[in-house]
């Protein structure tokens, strides 16, 4: 069935590196935009990032601009974002999520703790 | 950025009775670009409504969608035990934003 398994999150310092996956299976990957979208506990959702179907186009929210990048293998059906200077406001749960306008498949989401 | 601002905060409401979910929009969406999920405790959003009326591949026809311009509305006619949850819009200007949620709670 269409499915998206995040994994790579855990506990990292302030000013850390971490280095998320998410594997898709059950539909053509390299047809589609993928996201990700992030949840801060007790909070609501927020959109981070996306890339294009052939990795030629990606947007970031302002907040993760500069620190984050999405890439994408369509080979491995894999998608990626590596988050670095990371701060305690970036902890949350991290879902990665396909389309670009209207995200239909969603995966369970791995949590990323930022704290010393 | 366009701000999504969803009403009321907290809905409470008794199973069978209908839900109509707000949310209002700082500037002008198009209507291909609105959306609405569902999310229960500990699980992923739920797509329901894209394109601001269409609803998502096996969403029961009790949940509608409607609006324009600025304000979008999402009904559930009769609620069922399963629908208390927190709803969010979503609309994709140069960048998605979400709305803050609107929960619904059991009366």
């Amino acid at each position: 069935q269409v499915q998206l398994v995040e994994s790579g999150g855990g506990l990292v310092k302030p000013g850390g590196s971490l280095r998320l996956s998410c594997a898709a299976s059950g539909f053509t990957f390299s047809d589609y935009y993928m996201s990700w979208i992030r949840q801060a506990p007790g909070k609501g959702l927020e959109w981070v990032s996306y890339i294009s179907s052939s990795s030629s186009y990606t947007n970031y929210a302002d907040s993760v601009k500069g620190r984050f990048t999405i890439s994408r293998d369509n080979a491995k059906n894999s998608l990626y974002l590596q988050m670095n200077s990371l701060r305690a406001e970036d902890t949350a749960v991290y879902y990665c999520a396909r389309g670009k306008y209207a995200f239909d498949i969603w995966g369970q989401g791995t949590m990323v703790t930022v704290s010393s | 950025e366009i701000v999504l601002t969803q009403s009321p905060g907290t809905l409470s409401l008794s199973p069978g009775e209908r839900a109509t979910l707000s949310c209002r929009a700082s500037q002008s969406v198009s209507s291909s670009y609105l959306a609405w999920y569902q999310q229960k405790p500990g699980q992923a959003p739920r797509l329901l409504i894209y394109g601001a009326s269409s609803r998502a591949t096996g969403i029961p026809d009790r949940f509608s969608g409607s609006g324009s311009g600025t304000d979008f509305t999402l009904t559930i006619s009769r609620l069922e035990p399963e629908d208390f949850a927190v709803y969010y819009c979503q609309q994709y200007g140069s960048s998605p934003t979400f709305g803050q949620g609107t929960k619904v709670e059991i009366k």
